[in-house]
């Protein structure tokens, strides 16, 4: 099987940057996926294809993978970025995984 | 607008089988490289991926957990079904669906349905 590693938690105070990294094997060399989660909402897509926000998502979300690690970046992070964080692989054969989440504190 | 709701009962005994339909609507599941996933997450807990059925029928499931679940879709009435047989409080848990453009190229899961809170217990 198919692991990718989060910190628990991040805490970064507000206009600053934050990083949330997510860890697996040879992790650069497949597509990540990045999610926000707030309580009691589903999950939102913020990054795709590593480095690829969607429409509507704030330019202060960036996004990279390399090596084994890829990192979703938050820079001048507001109070209402605060939430979970999900990254997510797709592989033709493990198919979907999701990194166990990071919960970033904006304090 | 693209838009999915999930629907099935939120309360199932242990030992039964579990029964979800996501209703979607803004995209068809006959357009080539579309899919639907369902993705479930236990109170407090991480996101768990379970099945995925892409537009050509072509189907994955959780290794972990393949040979309890049943994805099936109906592209006439814009309907994705998931069975996951012999529930477990362990399976207690926010289930979702979400839509997935393609299933390579890392697009990612962009639209995804409120959820619906499965508890099971006798």
């Amino acid at each position: 099987s198919y692991e990718l590693t989060q910190p628990p938690s991040v805490s970064v105070s507000p206009g600053q940057t934050a990083s949330i990294t997510c860890s697996g094997d040879k992790l650069g060399h497949k597509y990540a996926c990045w999610y926000q989660q707030k309580p009691g909402q589903s999950p939102v897509l913020v990054m795709y294809q590593d480095s690829k926000r969607p429409s509507g998502i704030p330019e202060r979300f960036s996004g990279s993978n390399s090596g084994n690690t890829a990192t979703l970046t938050i820079s001048g992070t507001q109070a209402m970025d605060e939430a979970d964080y999900y990254c997510q692989v797709w592989d033709s054969s493990i198919h979907v995984v999701f990194g166990g989440g990071t919960k970033l504190t904006v304090l | 607008q693209v838009t999915l709701r999930e629907s099935g009962p939120a309360l199932v005994k242990p030992t039964q089988t579990l029964t979800l339909t996501c209703t979607f609507s803004g995209f068809s599941l006959s357009t080539g490289s579309m899919c639907v996933s369902w993705i479930r997450q236990p109170p407090g807990k991480a996101l768990e991926w379970l099945a995925l059925i892409d537009w050509d029928n072509d189907i994955h499931y959780n290794a972990s957990l393949k040979t309890r679940l049943t994805i099936s879709k109906d592209t006439s009435k814009n309907q994705v079904v998931l069975a996951m047989t012999n529930m477990d409080p362990v399976d207690t848990a926010t289930y979702y669906c979400a839509r997935m453009t393609s299933m390579s190229g890392g697009v990612g899961f962009d639209y995804w349905g409120q959820g619906i809170l499965v508890t099971v217990s006798s």
